[in-house]
């Protein structure tokens, strides 16, 4: 099946500071989603982006599906932004999550 | 328009019960999938079902089954508990395959 690899697998920044987020998969794929986990458990909907790049704010996306890679930006990060991050992908009938980046904002 | 919602958000379990979780998707919406999350396997894909039809079917034993109504809600059942169900259950909804998925808040299932 397809392996989907996320890096860093933790990471920690101040404040402010800004941060890419990889997501690289192993074969082509139908779909790629961004999603946030907080705290709490929810699963929140970054971005749907198959290919090309998106904004939304101080989060923007970039899908090279040619090179099967997508990297989430996160800019002026704040304390809000902890969590983990995941990628997710649509390979054929199969939607495969990788394992996620943890990120903690120090305030 | 209404998420996606999971009831019920807790639940405890003893070993050898069953257990049924339910699932309204997004009005509208036809898919829902059902994934499981532990710390040690992360998030991993239950089963998917379309109209009605279980459309595709991940790596789980037996144990775990599901169904998807007229309406489009789902349901999953665990028979036979065991302590390494103890989980966050998550359920997602979209239009249509490729579309994408838009989760509820989860289960969280805990078995004593």
């Amino acid at each position: 099946g397809i392996q989907v690899e996320q890096s860093p697998p933790d990471l920690i920044l101040q404040e402010g500071a800004n941060s890419t987020l990889r997501c690289n998969f192993s074969d082509s794929v139908n779909n790629l989603q961004w999603f946030h986990q907080n705290p709490w458990g929810q699963l929140i909907n970054l971005f749907y982006i198959p290919s090309g790049t998106k904004q939304n704010g101080r989060l923007s996306a970039t899908t090279v599906a040619t090179e099967r890679y997508s990297l989430l930006y996160i800019s002026s990060s704040q304390t809000t932004d902890s969590g983990v991050y995941f990628c997710a992908v649509r390979h054929g009938q199969n939607f495969v999550f990788g394992p996620g980046t943890r990120l903690s904002v120090l305030p | 328009k209404a998420g996606v919602t999971q009831t019920p958000r807790y639940l405890i379990k003893t070993r050898g019960q069953q257990v049924t979780l339910s699932c309204s998707p997004i009005s509208g919406h036809r898919s829902v999938s059902w994934y499981q999350q532990t710390p040690g396997q992360g998030l991993q894909f239950l089963f998917e079902y379309f109209s009605e039809t279980q459309r595709n079917k991940g790596n789980f034993p037996g144990r775990f089954s599901g169904r998807q109504f007229s309406n489009s809600r789902s349901e999953m059942n665990v028979s036979t508990l065991e302590l390494g169900d103890s989980a966050l259950y998550l359920c997602a909804s979209s239009s249509e395959g490729d579309q994408p998925q838009h989760f509820g808040d989860g289960t969280r299932l805990s078995i004593l």
